[in-house]
């Protein structure tokens, strides 16, 4: 399968504070990214999405950075909050084909 | 979780039983799939639907099958149980092709003995 992988396992934050959780991808050919959350017992949620003819793209609190020359990808949470404490990971597809899931970064953050 | 459910939530079996998982949405998408989610790995895809009677295969798809028999539902059956099974299995649903944002359900979480 394609290597979609995060840099960290873990990272902890204070609240308030912001959170940038990354992640690699392997294929070149990928032209579509997702960011998702993943609470303790529940499905993956959707947070944000970025596809390769941008490199950058915010919503609510959250903004997703693509690097297409390193085939890196980023997500920055502003001014996290407790209820930001899950594991987040990013899914990568090119036109046509399945998507790949990252295995996850657990984001904790301290009150 | 975008008007999808699955059943049952959670089931312990025994090696060698089969077991049929239910997964049913109300949005009336024509995609659904099936993944199985492991420690030290991204969620994987088992088998998806792209309508009624049309499925096929994903990365991890063998000691899988799946039907669609209604636009709602789609059953993934573990035929004959084996404990390289446990896992949490998800459904998810998209609008458009394999390519499309997929939205999940809450998870089955499935203890094989």
């Amino acid at each position: 399968g394609e290597n979609v992988g995060l840099h960290l396992p873990t990272l902890s934050v204070q609240e308030g504070d912001n959170s940038i959780i990354n992640c690699a991808y392997s294929n070149s050919a990928s032209d579509y990214f997702i960011w998702y959350k993943q609470e303790s017992g529940k499905g993956p949620q959707f947070i944000i999405d970025i596809r390769s003819n941008m490199d950058k793209r915010q919503g609510q609190r959250v903004t997703v950075l693509l690097n297409k020359t390193v085939k890196h990808l980023s997500l920055q949470i502003a001014a996290t909050q407790p209820g930001d404490s899950a594991v987040y990971f990013c899914a990568e597809t090119n036109t046509g084909n399945q998507f790949y899931f990252g295995t996850g970064t657990s984001l904790t953050v301290i009150p | 979780d975008a008007g999808i459910t699955q059943s049952p939530r959670h089931k312990v079996t025994e090696t060698g039983t089969p077991v049929t998982l239910r997964c049913h949405q109300t949005e009336n998408h024509r995609y659904m799939y099936w993944y199985r989610q492991d420690p030290g790995h991204g969620l994987r895809l088992i088998h998806y639907s792209y309508g009624v009677k049309d499925t096929d295969k994903g990365e991890v798809s063998d000691g899988y099958s799946v039907s669609r028999s209604k636009t709602e539902d789609f059953l993934l059956t573990l035929e004959s149980a084996t404990s390289s099974q446990t896992s949490v299995y998800f459904c998810a649903i998209s609008s458009g092709g394999l390519t499309d944002t997929q939205y999940f359900g809450p998870g089955t979480r499935l203890t094989v003995l």
